[in-house]
């Protein structure tokens, strides 16, 4: 059994720019959920995907995107980057009921 | 909107018993994960409470009560390896109508085991 994976482990970006981070699920698992977790403080839920489409959403801007493939792997898109945007991000999959959600070691963003 | 309260660091000894508290403030609330984080590491999924009452796993046991908006996660026989962040998280309904469910995680206590 594959768990979750993501790419790549650390980014270094500019104001302004553009990125787009991967997260490949756990075998099995058809829902993806992804988090932005600041340095000391715990996870924050940005969105989830289950089937394709995004069905929650947490107290992001539109500036923070994603998407998921029939494969059930995911991108997170963040559009013109803020340093305020440095911080772990975090995919987790789960099944769409699952009480457990299995987490991936994160890319670490850098915004200077 | 939600609010989860925990400590923000804990210490004790090797060994001992320690039990880390957690309010929350929620609307939708369907139920109260544990997560474990080590430095530089991934959270871990250790427990999950929907109903009141005492769950254990191992050296491990979490307990929650709906009515007073509280659970804990109580280790025993602490090791070094279980200096890690603790990190509550609430399960709610997603507000959007999409009928998901997604998990507000509180700050994390930092628990620091001694020798």
């Amino acid at each position: 059994e594959t768990g979750v994976t993501q790419s790549p482990t650390h980014l270094i970006k500019t104001r302004g720019q553009q990125v787009t981070l991967r997260c490949s699920s756990q075998s099995g698992h058809n829902t993806v959920s992804w988090y932005q977790q600041a340095l000391g403080q715990g996870p924050q839920f940005i969105f989830q995907y289950y089937r394709e489409e995004e069905n929650g959403r947490g107290n992001f801007p539109p500036r923070f995107s994603g998407l998921q493939f029939p494969n059930y792997s995911s991108e997170l898109n963040v559009n013109a980057l803020e340093l305020d945007d440095s911080a772990l991000y975090l995919c987790a999959s789960s099944l769409a009921q699952g009480n457990e959600q299995y987490f991936g070691p994160g890319t670490r963003l850098t915004v200077t | 909107g939600q609010s989860l309260e925990q400590p923000s660091e804990v210490t004790a000894v090797e060994g001992a018993i320690v039990q880390i508290n957690c309010t929350y403030q929620t609307s939708g609330f369907y139920g109260l994960s544990w997560y474990q984080q080590h430095d530089g590491g991934a959270p871990t999924f250790l427990s999950y409470n929907a109903l009141d009452g005492l769950e254990e796993t191992g050296r491990f046991s979490s307990f929650l009560s709906r009515s007073d908006s509280y659970g804990y996660l109580l280790l025993q026989e602490l090791q070094m390896k279980d200096s890690a962040s603790y990190f509550c998280a609430v399960r709610v309904l997603d507000d959007s109508g999409a009928g998901s469910y997604q998990l507000t995680f509180g700050k994390g206590t930092k628990l620091s085991v001694i020798p």
